[in-house]
């Protein structure tokens, strides 16, 4: 089982829906949660970045912890065609310091249809 | 550029010959580490470079592949004896490295290397 687990989709959605991408995982010691997104043929580049649970929100983007059921969320509101990417989850026990402490989830690939 | 660059972007290689991928960093990231995406895979940790400690070669999966970072800044992964399995994205990335936590991460567009 690996340490983190996301639903490699791929996810297509018409646009202006909500989505919800979503990461388990099984070492109950993460405590920093993170979300990446990644264009076609780029790098990943941190979208978001949330310590321990709970909700933090950043314009269309929701990122949610919910450390008892060991569960992440992204959500995207009034999503747009520009948000077509693949979505990356990464975590940490100790606030990021070196990658090799950084475990990544497969990622989710999202269409947004205009 | 400001960004992390990495070259060549594509790399096309026969089965036994060896690669070298490079990346130029952030200039003033002391930190650099190589990664690989392979499809449908989350990105693999290959190996850390911290100012000027001894790199982090942990997640190498082999004694194929060897990194080097010169000066303190380029940096160049070398696969030897090339194996279809190594085909795959390898992605370069830096960071200021002063510690302190949650350092953000820069991705370069990475190298996607076939081996046939």
């Amino acid at each position: 089982q690996k340490e983190v687990e996301q639903d490699p989709g791929p996810l297509s959605v018409p646009e202006g829906a909500i989505v919800s991408l979503n990461c388990t995982y099984s070492n109950s010691a993460f405590q920093y949660f993170m979300w990446y997104r990644q264009y076609s043929r780029k790098g990943p580049e941190l979208l978001m970045y949330t310590y321990s649970s709970g909700n933090k929100e950043d314009g269309r983007f929701t990122a949610q912890v919910d450390k008892s059921s060991k569960y992440i969320s992204l959500f995207i509101r009034d999503s747009q065609p520009s948000d077509s990417a693949t979505y990356l989850c990464a975590m940490s026990v100790l606030p990021f310091q070196g990658a090799q402490k950084l475990v990544f989830g497969q990622g989710t690939r999202l269409t947004i249809n205009p | 550029g400001a960004g992390v660059s990495q070259s060549p972007s594509n790399k096309v290689t026969e089965k036994g010959k060896d690669v070298e991928l490079r990346c130029d960093p952030i200039s003033g990231h002391t930190a650099l580490y190589w990664y690989r995406q392979s499809l449908g895979q989350g990105l693999e940790f290959l190996i850390y470079f911290q100012g000027n400690s001894a790199p982090d070669k942990s997640g190498l999966p082999s004694d194929r592949f060897s990194a080097e970072r010169t000066g303190g800044s380029v940096s160049t992964l070398t696969i030897q004896r090339t194996q279809q399995e190594d085909s795959a994205v390898y992605l370069c990335a830096s960071s200021l490295g002063f510690g302190g936590g949650n350092e953000k991460l820069f991705f370069g567009s990475g190298t996607q290397l076939s081996v046939l």
